[in-house]
């Protein structure tokens, strides 16, 4: 069973521009959540989505948004992109909304200058 | 919110010591999940604990989760070369979902 999809693995941008990301869950699960991890922050939750619904939702601004399709596929946007933002972006697929086990993929290097 | 104390940051050992470390949480979880990240990866889930008090092994690891669901320890014995990297506790309470707060991580250093 292939493992947790991510695209691209690595993207530069610019201050100001915007970045869609792009997470495919192990086959069979449903339920997608997204994380930041930065060397200062650690790990942070971003949020879940959940039969094409966000489920929770972590404590980030309003340009950090993301959506879900019928296939479980699920992508992140961010607007407005400010060097802060430069972080290793993680998705984690799971069975259902709170599953026993969450699977994280390869993640997305993304580098804002 | 939830905070999870990791400790020890980091860790230098000899091939072959054991090693322990440990999560403690200012509030409850219902779930305990240990993983291993490489540099430049995702993290890789090493353990699973569900139950207050469980105590589960995968091959040289094992892990528990404390009765009072606020805090969980991670064994690693007879450490290899392979074993480096940084290891994250992470829990769950029971109305977050699929939500996880993650521990600051352990950096582990074997010494052939």
């Amino acid at each position: 069973k292939a493992g947790v999809t991510q695209t691209p693995r690595y993207l530069i941008k610019t201050r100001g521009q915007q970045v869609t990301l792009s997470c495919s869950p192990i086959s069979g699960h449903r339920s997608v959540s997204w994380y930041q991890q930065t060397p200062g922050q650690g790990l942070q939750f971003l949020f879940e989505y959940f039969s094409e619904t966000q489920r929770n939702k972590g404590n980030f601004p309003g340009r950090f948004s993301g959506r879900q399709f019928s296939n479980s596929r699920s992508e992140m946007n961010v607007s407005t992109l400010e060097l802060g933002d430069s972080a290793l972006y993680l998705c984690a697929s799971s069975f259902r909304t709170g599953g026993r086990e969450q699977f994280f993929g390869p993640g997305t290097r993304l580098t804002v200058l | 919110g939830q905070q999870l104390n990791q400790s020890p940051q980091s860790m230098f050992i000899q091939e072959g010591e054991d090693v322990s470390m440990n999560c403690t949480s200012s509030s409850i979880f219902n779930t305990w999940l240990w993983y291993k990240q490489d540099p430049g990866e995702g993290p890789v889930l090493l353990i699973a604990l569900y139950k207050a008090g469980e105590l589960t092994s995968n091959g040289r690891l094992t892990a528990q989760f404390g009765i009072t669901r606020k805090d969980s320890f991670l064994n690693i014995s007879a450490s290899i070369p392979s074993d480096v990297g940084i290891y994250f506790c992470a829990g769950r309470g029971e109305t977050s979902g699929s939500r996880l707060t993650f521990g600051e991580g352990t950096q582990l250093t074997v010494n052939p």
